[in-house]
């Protein structure tokens, strides 16, 4: 069956510009998670759904970042007013039920400049 | 606080036995995970501990040592397509995320 897929792939963006990056979890599934990997680090935990539950924001990093999850599938995450500390690759996942195996999608890749 | 640490880089030959190691401290403890990055790629997941012992699947083995606060990952007749990097994560007690090491990177030679 169809994975976790994310859109888009690579983004390069200009300082101060808003992004939005997308999530497609795998159908079924009901918690959905946002991290984030910076060149040659571990992932950082930022944002988690579990069904009609309020989100778990506690990872992200400040008030530029948001997500939201539609209909309880598709996710959103975006970035306000982007840094270039922002550059990193940012996964999501999903889960079919909480703290089981977590899917993750390829990521997108973003930049920056 | 949380802390996951695990060595920075392993080189092993092809064909031989190499274990990874993980330690942690963290503000709670409900299951650890090992999960398999290659370069730019997903990860993907390997294993999954929540009682003291070793788990084994296929050429993989995870140990966990609850008390110690201390996880292996064991892998057997190394393989070329080995050569990855190694993610070990605590699912903290007091909340429904994980917490990810900084990963060991795997070369296999040959």
């Amino acid at each position: 069956g169809a994975g976790v897929s994310q859109s888009p792939s690579n983004k390069v963006t200009e300082k101060g510009k808003d992004v939005e990056l997308r999530c497609d979890p795998i159908s079924g599934h009901t918690a959905l998670y946002w991290y984030r990997q910076s060149l040659g680090q571990g992932l950082e935990f930022l944002i988690y759904f579990q069904g009609n539950s309020a989100p778990d924001k506690s990872g992200l990093p400040s008030d530029r970042f948001s997500a939201e999850r539609t209909g309880g599938s598709v996710s959103t995450l975006t970035i306000q007013r982007t840094q270039q500390e922002d550059s990193a690759v940012y996964l999501c996942a999903s889960s079919p039920r909480v703290a089981y195996e977590q899917y993750f999608g390829p990521g997108t890749r973003l930049t920056v400049t | 606080g949380q802390n996951i640490d695990q060595p920075t880089e392993m080189t092993a030959t092809e064909g031989a036995i190499v274990q990874i190691n993980c330690t942690y401290q963290t503000s709670g403890f409900n299951g650890l995970f090992w999960y398999q990055q290659h370069a730019g790629e997903a990860p993907t997941f390997l294993s999954y501990n929540v009682l003291d012992g070793l788990e084994e699947k296929g050429r993989f083995s995870s140990f966990l040592s609850r008390s110690k606060g201390y996880s292996y990952l064991l892998l057997k007749e190394l393989q070329m397509k080995d050569s990855a990097s190694y993610l070990c994560a605590v699912r903290d007690g007091g909340g429904n995320k994980l917490v990810f090491g900084a990963g060991t990177i795997l070369r296999v030679k040959s």
